[in-house]
């Protein structure tokens, strides 16, 4: 099955710096790759995803980039605020149709220092 | 059109009762996935369920776990004779049928904690 890596575990940024969460995946057959956040005590919330016919995706403060080759794919968050401190996870799922089982990583914890 | 809804958000038991967590899904959704989520721990897929059947369960404990999504009402996670390392947040997530199902919509969870 799937194996998802994520790395760092634990993140601490000055506020207005970026961050940078990267994953690995093991099956060639994922092609899509969501990121979730889970604030404290709260439901993980999907805030951007990427498909494997895509090198990049932006949204605002927010990019995902994937290398299908190498298997790797990171999430970018810039300018960095407060209320991005929160848990991140990445995921990825093989491709539509049929049945398929999203698998998360471990999640890294980022913390924005005012 | 309401999320996903779980309960109870709380559920406190001692040890050998049973712990029942509801979920409805979003509506029109048919596609529940039910995910496991110890202390500072990563989300562990437990299993997978559209109406009344069971697609995957490979990440269910072979014993006193089980679960189901009737033709009606909410789907149920139901865990017999809890023990302590049960205790965790448990999460329900629904997708809509079709074959983007991808994205999931997850329910605010319910804390299960066991004395």
């Amino acid at each position: 099955g799937e194996n998802v890596e994520q790395h760092p575990s634990t993140l601490s940024v000055q506020e207005g710096d970026s961050a940078v969460i990267k994953c690995t995946y093991s099956d060639s057959a994922s092609n899509y790759f969501p990121w979730y956040k889970q604030e404290l005590g709260k439901r993980p919330q999907l805030i951007i995803d990427i498909r494997s016919n895509v090198g990049e995706k932006k949204d605002q403060r927010i990019a995902v980039t994937l290398n299908k080759t190498a298997k790797h794919f990171s999430l970018h968050i810039t300018e960095t605020q407060p209320e991005d401190s929160a848990v991140y996870f990445c995921a990825a799922s093989p491709a539509p149709g049929g049945y398929q089982k999203v698998t998360f990583g471990t999640g890294t914890k980022l913390q924005v220092i005012p | 059109n309401a999320g996903v809804m779980q309960n109870p958000r709380h559920l406190v038991r001692r040890r050998g009762q049973e712990a029942r967590l509801r979920c409805s899904p979003m509506k029109g959704h048919s596609h529940v996935y039910w995910y496991r989520q110890l202390p500072e721990e990563g989300l562990k897929f437990m299993v997978y369920l559209q109406k009344e059947n069971i697609i995957d369960e490979s990440g269910m404990p072979k014993e006193r776990f089980s679960a189901e999504f009737p033709k009606e009402g909410p789907s149920i996670l139901r865990i017999q004779q809890v023990v302590r390392g049960d205790s965790a947040a448990y999460f329900c997530a629904s997708s809509p049928p079709g074959g983007t199902n991808e994205k999931l919509f997850f329910g605010s969870g319910t804390q299960l904690s066991v004395l």
